[in-house]
């Protein structure tokens, strides 16, 4: 069936550092490809969303490209804040496996930002 | 704004013992959830409902129950709670597709 891998279970970082969490799926369709992003006593929130190869979904300074290639959609921010600090989901919704309102989620990575 | 709301916000409950999350959205949505969060294993899908009066299992249904009485309300029930249910419970909901899920903000169970 249908699955999304996050390699990354807890990344800490320094603010203003490079963040990259990746994300790679494997489906038999052509998938709706996601991140939430969850903040500490929240339900996650959807970050930004991509439903076609090479498109880019960006939100909050965070980006991630579509890439049916190497089945990736890997999250990406440029300058870290401590404010960032949060659980980030990669999640897919696949249209060709039976009903597409059920997310398939990754485990989360769990970011922590020192001041 | 799209909005999910659970209760209670925390409960302790007896090993045992009845439990019942409630979860109320004024989203319109057809499509509500139940998940579980627990460390190491991310968000797993309980039950979930298309339309009012009709829950489907998820992915882990076993020692819990879902009600949905209407498409703003769904429920989930705990028969017979045990020590490995405690986790959090994060109710949501969505349009078909869930091209977006709304959260509510979970409820923190323990069981003791």
């Amino acid at each position: 069936g249908d699955s999304v891998t996050q390699t990354e279970g807890q990344v800490a970082l320094s603010e203003e550092d490079f963040l990259t969490i990746h994300c790679n799926y494997s489906a038999s369709g052509y998938p709706t490809l996601f991140w939430y992003v969850q903040y500490p006593g929240e339900g996650p929130q959807l970050l930004f969303r991509a439903s076609r190869d090479k498109e880019k979904g960006s939100s909050r300074g965070f980006e991630a490209t579509y890439d049916k290639g190497t089945t990736s959609f890997h999250l990406r921010k440029a300058s870290v804040q401590e404010s960032d600090s949060a659980v980030y989901y990669c999640a897919l919704s696949d249209y060709n496996v039976g009903d597409n309102s059920k997310l398939i989620w990754g485990l989360g990575t769990s970011l922590v930002v020192n001041p | 704004e799209a909005a999910v709301t659970q209760s209670p916000r925390s409960k302790v409950a007896v090993t045992g013992g009845k439990v019942t999350l409630s979860c109320h959205q004024t989203n319109n949505h057809d499509y509500m959830y139940w998940y579980r969060q627990d460390t190491g294993h991310g968000l797993r899908l309980i039950h979930y409902s298309y339309v009012a009066d009709s829950t489907e299992k998820g992915d882990i249904p076993d020692g819990y129950k879902a009600s949905r009485p209407s498409q703003e309300n769904f429920s989930l029930i705990l028969e017979l709670a045990s020590l490995s249910q405690t986790a959090v419970y994060f109710c949501a909901s969505s349009s078909q597709g869930a091209t977006e899920v709304f959260f509510g903000k979970g409820t923190r169970l323990t069981v003791v």
